[in-house]
């Protein structure tokens, strides 16, 4: 699975947009790019993934450049809740029959949402 | 609604003594993945299981850890003979129905090792 870098800390204030950098310069074509956080001491928790296209949900926007080196995620109006360590995580395909491959956590961004 | 639940929340147990963790899925599952997290660490992974069977295991996992699905819906993690150093919390997970490509953790166990 390709690596990827991403900065240890950011302060966001509540009700801003924060967008969280990361890079993977060496993702491959059928690479998948995931965003988890973790809250506390919670089970990480799924945000969105994306392959080439930039990608909405409820919870987060997710940007990937077009060379596919970099992504961005965006949540659009940060409240204190969304105060966690956000990973980036880039992963291969699902293999049926023997399921995705396993997720490889780094130390991820701890995002810190100020009132 | 989570889509697995993991119990107990927090077990305590003596060095050198037998535990069991437990995943249990709200709906049927084929695929499985424990992970752990020692406090103040990045999560790991441990092993993943389909079909009954294990298809991936880290170096972590080693011959004092085993999977099974006893009763083909709950999905247990047994330590034989804990350590200090498995004092950590344990995470369970999945993927929704039709879901392939988002993998949903469980709440997670706190094991204390005494």
């Amino acid at each position: 699975d390709a690596k990827t870098t991403q900065p240890t800390s950011m302060d966001c204030a509540e009700g801003r947009a924060a967008n969280l950098p990361c890079n993977h310069s060496t993702i491959s074509g059928n690479e998948y790019v995931y965003w988890y956080r973790q809250i506390h001491s919670q089970g990480p928790q799924y945000i969105i993934h994306g392959l080439k296209n930039n990608e909405t949900n409820e919870m987060a926007s997710l940007i990937i450049t077009e060379d596919r080196k970099s992504s961005t995620l965006i949540l659009p109006h940060a409240t204190l809740r969304d105060t966690a360590v956000y990973y980036c995580i880039v992963r291969g395909p699902l293999i049926f029959f023997q399921g995705a491959q396993k997720l490889v956590f780094g130390q991820g961004t701890r995002l810190t949402i100020n009132p | 609604e989570p889509e697995v639940t993991q119990t107990p929340s927090h077990q305590v147990t003596q060095m050198g003594q037998e535990v069991i963790l437990r995943c249990v899925p709200i709906s049927n599952h084929l695929y499985f993945y424990w992970y752990r997290q020692i406090l103040g660490q990045k999560v790991e992974f441990l092993v993943s299981f389909y079909n009954n069977e294990i298809s991936e295991k880290s170096e972590i996992f080693d011959d004092q850890f085993s999977v099974e699905r006893p009763d083909g819906s709950n999905f247990t993690l047994k330590i034989r003979s804990t350590k200090l150093e498995d004092s950590a919390m344990y995470f369970c997970a999945t993927f929704p129905p039709g879901r392939l490509l988002e993998q949903y953790f469980g709440p997670g166990t706190r094991l204390t090792v005494t």
